[in-house]
């Protein structure tokens, strides 16, 4: 058990739909990240917060957001979702105080599927 | 821009059997963490190793040992006496040292490793 938890495990839901991911990283953690795992893209990184700010993006799709909250749980929001973002959804956390750690642990992962 | 490659897509041993599994990569930082992580079947991603560029010390623990080379970019990770119960996909990754709140992870393909008794 990584410490990092993420609700729900699994989600189906139709094309056009909204839906929130949710996330709580480990104890003491600041730093939170999003990943997507699918099976033509392979894992790519989405987007971090540290500390309730936005730190750095990636290949996240203008239709996906998320933020971080004081407690700092996150949320990933994805919108207006399409067939190909049927995909595992993994967030993760790290201390992130100091470049010269930063392991990230990694939740269990939302599978969504898109039908 | 950063990028691993896993030139290795599947592998397949018999149980016993020694197994390396390949990373490359490529950076342009100086100072950068190289990872492996393994998802077995149940899907979640366990963390395996952290290694800094400036260490370039090989490390050991139990079954498994990293090789670090930078001279060749590689990072390869080796399994001992291979178990069935090592089977998964292992996933070798990057990260820049910069930044001081932490840093995304850029992740090679991965390798699907299959121990078979």
């Amino acid at each position: 058990d990584s410490g990092v938890t993420q609700t729900p495990k699994h989600l189906i839901t139709a094309t056009g739909q909204r839906v929130t991911l949710r996330c709580s990283p480990r104890s003491g953690d600041l730093s939170v990240y999003w990943y997507q795992q699918s099976l033509d893209q392979g894992l790519q990184f989405l987007i971090q917060y540290y500390n309730g700010e936005e730190r750095a993006k990636g290949n996240i799709l203008e239709r996906f957001s998320a933020q971080q909250f004081p407690d700092l749980h996150s949320e990933l929001n994805l919108s207006s979702l399409e067939l190909g973002d049927s995909a595992l959804y993994f967030c993760a956390s790290s201390v992130g105080t100091q470049a010269t750690y930063n392991e990230q642990f990694f939740g269990p992962g939302t599978r969504l599927t898109v039908l | 821009a950063q990028k691993v490659t896993q030139a290795q897509t599947e592998i397949s041993v018999v149980e016993k059997e020694d197994v390396t599994l390949d990373c490359v990569y490529e950076t342009r930082d100086t100072t950068y963490y190289l990872f492996w992580y393994k998802q077995p079947p149940s899907g979640e991603l366990v963390f395996l190793i952290r290694r800094n560029s400036f260490d370039e010390q090989n490390e050991i623990s139990g079954r498994y040992s990293w090789n670090f080379q930078k001279s060749t970019s590689s990072f390869n990770f080796t399994i001992t006496a291979s178990q069935v119960v090592d089977s998964a996909v292992y996933f070798c990754a990057l990260s820049e040292g910069k930044e001081t709140s932490g840093s995304r992870l850029t992740f090679g393909e991965g390798t699907q490793l299959t121990v078979n008794p």
